[in-house]
């Protein structure tokens, strides 16, 4: 299958700070990406949708000041979680796909925030 | 939101026995995923069926849609130890080009 690559793969960083986590579509071009976030023992919940060189939409409830999503390419797109508190410390997984294929993960990124 | 609700939650079968986990979703969709978490990890992609499909195999795995249900089953079977795991449904819904999460099942295979 195709694969996408997500990094890093884990991150700790102080409150107040922003961090960045990149996901790349290795060995396709991907219309749409997706941002999702999982608390522990839970399911994945959508963040965002992003295509490449439009605006983000993102789903209810989701801060799009705070969690910024850039998808500058058909290959990348990135998430930037800014101004990190504590309760954003999270993993966070992306997903890549093209038209009417099946989606494509990131291996995730786990973020502490302390 | 969350599209599909996995049954069990949680279960724990003994090895070599057959699990089966169950989805139900509520609006058309185009196809439906499962999807495997071991605990902290990303996902690993195990079967997509589409919507005009029914059954699908891979290995000891055994996929089922019904559509007029809207409900999944997967099904592992002569579990192993390695199969423990989180197991999530993914959808699609006609129209839209989310993919949305069940709440998943926690698999335990007891030795």
């Amino acid at each position: 299958g195709a694969v996408v690559s997500q990094h890093p793969s884990w991150v700790i960083c102080k409150s107040g700070t922003s961090v960045k986590i990149e996901c790349r579509s290795l060995d396709f071009q991907a219309t749409t990406m997706f941002w999702y976030r999982q608390f522990p023992k839970q399911s994945l919940m959508l963040m965002a949708t992003s295509n490449e060189g439009s605006k983000a939409t993102y789903e209810q409830g989701v801060e799009k000041d705070k969690f910024l999503i850039n998808h500058a390419s058909l290959t990348l797109s990135t998430l930037t979680v800014t101004s990190a508190h504590p309760e954003d410390s999270s993993f966070y997984i992306c997903s890549a796909t093209t038209t009417y294929t099946e989606a494509f993960f990131g291996q995730g990124t786990r973020l502490t925030v302390v | 939101s969350q599209q599909g609700e996995e049954d069990p939650q949680a279960l724990s079968i003994q090895e070599g026995e057959n699990a089966t986990m169950n989805c139900s979703y509520k609006t058309s969709i185009n196809n439906l995923q499962w999807y495997r978490q071991n605990s902290g990890r990303g996902l690993v992609h195990l079967i997509l069926i589409r919507s005009n499909e029914r059954e699908k195999h891979s290995g000891r795995l055994r996929v089922t849609l019904d559509t007029s249900k809207k409900s999944s089953s997967l099904l592992i079977t002569a579990s192993r130890a390695a199969d423990t795991a989180s197991y999530f449904c993914a959808t699609d819904a006609n129209g839209d080009d989310k993919i949305i999460f069940g709440k998943g099942t926690r698999l335990h295979i007891l030795p």
